[in-house]
């Protein structure tokens, strides 16, 4: 199956920081890449949505300025946790998806751990 | 209500059982339809598309009722490698569309 990679899988960081998160498809061109989140024992929640090129397309309650994301490429797409706090303290997962928007099977990287302290 | 609801469980039993899940999602726009896998810390994996004619793979069998609007995971003859998180996911929308997923049933299966 495809391969999608994340970059670091996991950060240590002072509050008041920034923190990039990369999501790199690996062996396929991806139309669209997803953000989650994921706090202990709930549900991955989806933050946002980005197309290539495009602006990304955020859910409701996700604060664009904050979370800032950027896909210059059909293989890579970045997600910046702008000073960040310790309430964004979750687990950070990209996917990938191919042969959208009908929607297909969407390629789930490993996922950033991501700890403010 | 959450748009797709699922029983957390957890589901504690023997290798060997054969132990079902439900899914129930509140959208009736919703056009597909998964069972994922998660592992402790991992990501989520495909275990299989779920569709209205009912579809197996080995030892899994999922079915979608959408007039009921519930999707169900049948697991038999379970291994000790079953034990994981299973999240049920939803699709839809055409231009923009979203996949919502459940927070999952937790299954331990025990030797």
């Amino acid at each position: 199956g495809a391969v999608v990679s994340q970059h670091p899988s996991w950060v240590i960081c002072k509050s008041g920081t920034s923190v990039k998160i990369e999501c790199r498809s690996l062996d396929f061109q991806a139309t669209t890449m997803f953000w989650y989140r994921q706090f202990p024992k709930q549900s991955l929640m989806l933050m946002a949505t980005s197309n290539e090129g495009s602006k990304a397309t955020y859910e409701q309650g996700v604060e664009k300025d904050k979370f800032l994301i950027n896909h210059a490429s059909l293989t890579l797409s970045t997600l910046t946790v702008t000073s960040a706090h310790p309430e964004d303290s979750s687990f950070y997962i990209c996917s990938a998806g191919v042969g959208l928007p009908r929607y297909n099977e969407q390629f789930f990287g490993p996922g950033t751990r991501l700890t403010v302290l | 209500r959450k748009e797709v609801e699922q029983d957390p469980g957890p589901f504690n039993v023997p290798e060997g059982a054969t132990v079902a899940f439900n899914c129930t999602y509140s959208n009736s726009a919703s056009q597909s339809f998964f069972w994922y896998r998660q592992d402790c810390r991992k990501e989520p994996k495909l275990l299989m598309s779920v569709y209205s004619s009912g579809n197996e793979d080995g030892r899994f069998t999922a079915q979608l009722n959408r007039a009921s609007q519930y999707i169900s995971l049948l697991i038999r003859d379970s291994k000790l490698s079953d034990s994981a998180t299973y999240l049920c996911v939803v699709g839809r929308g055409s231009g923009g569309f979203k996949t919502i997923f459940g927070a999952g049933t937790r299954l331990f299966v025990k030797a």
